[in-house]
């Protein structure tokens, strides 16, 4: 069975610009939640999506939004970048969010300049 | 304010020994706690999950325990290898449908 898979693996940006990132959860999972990891942060939930409907956001502004397909394949977009949006952003998938084990992509390396 | 806390921040071993990697959470009234490995540049891979009701769950040399009351959760590597070097985290399912991280303890399993 494939895993989660994360694109693009990495991409570079500048500052004012909008990016958008692409996560195919497993087959036959129906949650997908993201999450942005930094150094000085580490790992930061940023909202789970299940049959296309988001349930549970983070705190982050509103920069940050997402959406889910109905296939369950899910993008997260980021408007007008700044410099501390510089992260290693992962997707996660499972079959049922809260008690099913969170099964993670490799990541997109997002860095902003 | 759910917050997940991780003792110690780095840890380094000499193969064959036996540790024990501690998580602290402020909040009980969690769903269930994952334990996972990060290798350097991946993604998180799932070691353990332990729902609210279960107080241990075994893989292997791996052993996690729960103690909800007191807001802990331990995770106990038997026979340390160095291919067990990689930066553990633990996570607790709170509120709705939300997952919240610890820091994470930076694992070094000397050969």
């Amino acid at each position: 069975k494939a895993g989660v898979t994360q694109t693009p693996r990495y991409l570079i940006k500048t500052r004012g610009q909008q990016v958008t990132l692409s996560c195919s959860p497993i087959s036959g999972h129906r949650s997908v939640s993201w999450y942005q990891q930094t150094p000085g942060q580490g790992l930061q939930f940023l909202f789970e999506y299940f049959s296309e409907t988001q349930r549970n956001k983070g705190n982050f502004p509103g920069r940050f939004s997402g959406r889910q397909f109905s296939n369950s394949r899910s993008e997260m977009n980021v408007s007008t970048l700044e410099l501390g949006d510089s992260a290693l952003y992962l997707c996660a998938s499972s079959l049922e969010h809260r008690n099913s084990p969170l099964h993670f992509g490799n990541g997109t390396r997002l860095t902003v300049t | 304010k759910q917050e997940v806390t991780q003792i110690p921040a780095a840890l380094s071993v000499p193969e064959g020994e036996n540790l024990v990697l501690n998580c602290s959470f402020t909040d009980s009234a969690i769903y269930n706690l994952q334990w996972f490995r990060q290798d350097p540049g991946k993604g998180l891979t799932s070691l353990l999950l332990i729902q609210s009701s279960q107080r241990e769950q075994t893989s292997g040399r791996l052993n996690a325990s729960l103690d909800k009351s007191s807001g802990r959760s331990t995770l106990y590597i038997a026979a340390s290898q160095p291919g067990d070097s990689a930066t553990y985290l633990c996570a607790v399912t709170s509120g709705t449908y939300k997952y919240i991280f610890g820091t994470g303890t930076r694992l070094k399993v000397l050969a």
